[in-house]
């Protein structure tokens, strides 16, 4: 039972232009979300995070949106840069009062910025 | 400062054999994490250790996964006899405090062939 979904394994887009990124989640007690972003041979590092008191959470070019009535977040990255290129995880951490415990993740997005 | 690192970077075992895992935390993160990701799928959670304690080891598939940390310093990660099934690139993650952001390794690419 997978409880975070990332529907599209990946994504190309033209650099400088908007990508967007799609998650989406079944367990309606996730109250905290985080991206990670993960190179090939390196270990995912954090990249954004967003509490469900938000619908918005900005930083840089990186942009998360929550709909907690869909059960949905994306991740918006614009302009995208080469340096983008990667796989992309959305996370939801296992319990309720820590942000980073027991992280349930979703299969990842491969995304590719052609130059 | 140094980050998380994990050794070895690659392990080729065959069916039934024993295989170790190390990871060394950032100094001074009390929280250590392991997880596994399989055939590509998605990165799933194995266990949280609080310095030499286990606070969550509910994601351990079996009796044949053993993780230690004594002294509260680095951790190893025991897989014995090694299954086919447990193949795939085991990373090792830690935090100062349990909101803080997890700093991940670079992973253990376990083969079992």
């Amino acid at each position: 039972d997978q409880q975070v979904k990332q529907n599209s394994p990946s994504l190309s887009v033209q650099e400088g232009r908007i990508s967007i990124l799609n998650c989406d989640y079944t367990n309606s007690m996730f109250d905290y979300f985080l991206w990670y972003k993960k190179y090939p041979a390196e270990g995912p590092t954090f990249l954004i995070s967003i509490s469900s008191i938000k619908d918005k959470n900005e930083d840089g070019r990186f942009t998360v949106f929550l709909n907690k009535s869909a059960k949905h977040l994306s991740l918006h990255i614009v302009p995208s840069q080469p340096g983008d290129s990667a796989v992309y995880f959305c996370a939801a951490p296992g319990t309720a009062f820590f942000g980073n415990e027991k992280l349930t993740f979703g299969t990842g997005t491969r995304l590719t910025i052609i130059p | 400062e140094a980050g998380v690192t994990q050794f070895p970077s690659h392990s080729v075992i065959e069916k039934g054999q024993t295989v170790t895992l190390r990871c060394d935390p950032i100094s001074g993160h009390d929280n250590l994490y392991w997880y596994r990701r399989v055939m590509g799928k998605e990165i799933k959670f194995l266990l949280h250790f609080v310095k030499e304690s286990k606070q969550d080891e509910s994601g351990m598939p079996n009796n044949r996964f053993l993780a230690e940390r004594t002294g509260g310093t680095y951790s190893t990660l025991k897989v014995q006899p090694a299954e086919l099934e447990d193949s795939g690139v085991y990373f090792c993650a830690s935090s100062q405090v349990r909101d803080s952001p997890l700093h991940f390794g670079n992973g253990t690419r376990l083969t079992v062939t």
